[in-house]
């Protein structure tokens, strides 16, 4: 089964606009993982946060852990059409061994 | 590095009809998972497997589905017979069991049963 929810399940936006997206999950983790998938593609990985930390950028992303609220966020700042895609939160287990999926959010990036 | 690489990139069989999918991981990457996602949800992993052993197989519909990783480097995915349920893209991903993180997916097999 899966880890959690995430929300929105889309999200549609202008070009140069923020966009949102939340996940959250059940058990207790070793770290969360942010994913992007174009259609058809396989999974690219965004960014990690390891559950002792609360907020970490990479360019124009940023992704907040409340581990308290077993939540995560994950900010785009400035989105462009290029960011149109699926995203996915994954939790690591305690032990760091195994991925579980969020159902994702579908982002759309009007330009 | 070279990325995981996974074959076919397409398949498309009839149902009752048996097919295969291969992985090749990075090298040296103890750790390979198989997982299945269907149009409009997440990955969901089937088996894990630590170098040439099984280390979870919970999701896996054993009646139908089979893997194995010999030597522990390749691995093939099998199911037989197939059900139109079994749509969907089969990513395999390793990780290096050393330290890090990181998780490199291929970019998976789409299977249409029809």
């Amino acid at each position: 089964s899966q880890q959690g929810e995430e929300d929105p399940q889309a999200l549609s936006i202008q070009e140069g606009e923020n966009a949102t997206m939340n996940c959250s999950y059940k058990t207790s983790i070793n770290n969360l993982q942010w994913y992007r998938q174009n259609s058809g593609r396989g999974l690219v990985h965004l960014i990690l946060i390891r559950s002792n930390e609360r907020e970490k950028h990479s360019g124009r992303l940023r992704v907040t852990l409340d581990t308290s609220k077993k939540s995560s966020s994950l900010l785009i700042t400035a989105s462009r059409a290029a960011d149109t895609a699926s995203y996915f939160c994954a939790t690591d287990g305690e032990y760091g061994n195994k991925l579980v999926f969020g159902a994702g959010t579908i982002l759309r990036v009007k330009s | 590095e070279a990325g995981v690489a996974q074959s076919p990139r397409y398949k498309i069989i009839e149902k009752r009809q048996s097919v295969a999918f291969w992985c090749n991981p990075i090298s040296g990457h103890a750790t390979l998972y198989w997982y299945q996602q269907i149009l409009g949800q997440g990955p969901k992993l089937l088996i894990q497997f630590q170098n040439n052993g099984v280390v979870d197989d919970s999701q896996l519909p054993k009646d139908r589905f089979s893997a194995e990783r010999l030597k522990g480097v390749d691995s093939t995915l099998k199911i037989q017979p197939a059900k139109l349920e079994d749509s969907a893209v089969y990513l395999c991903a390793s990780r290096d069991s050393e330290g890090g993180y990181g998780y490199t997916f291929g970019s998976g097999t789409r299977l249409t049963v029809v």
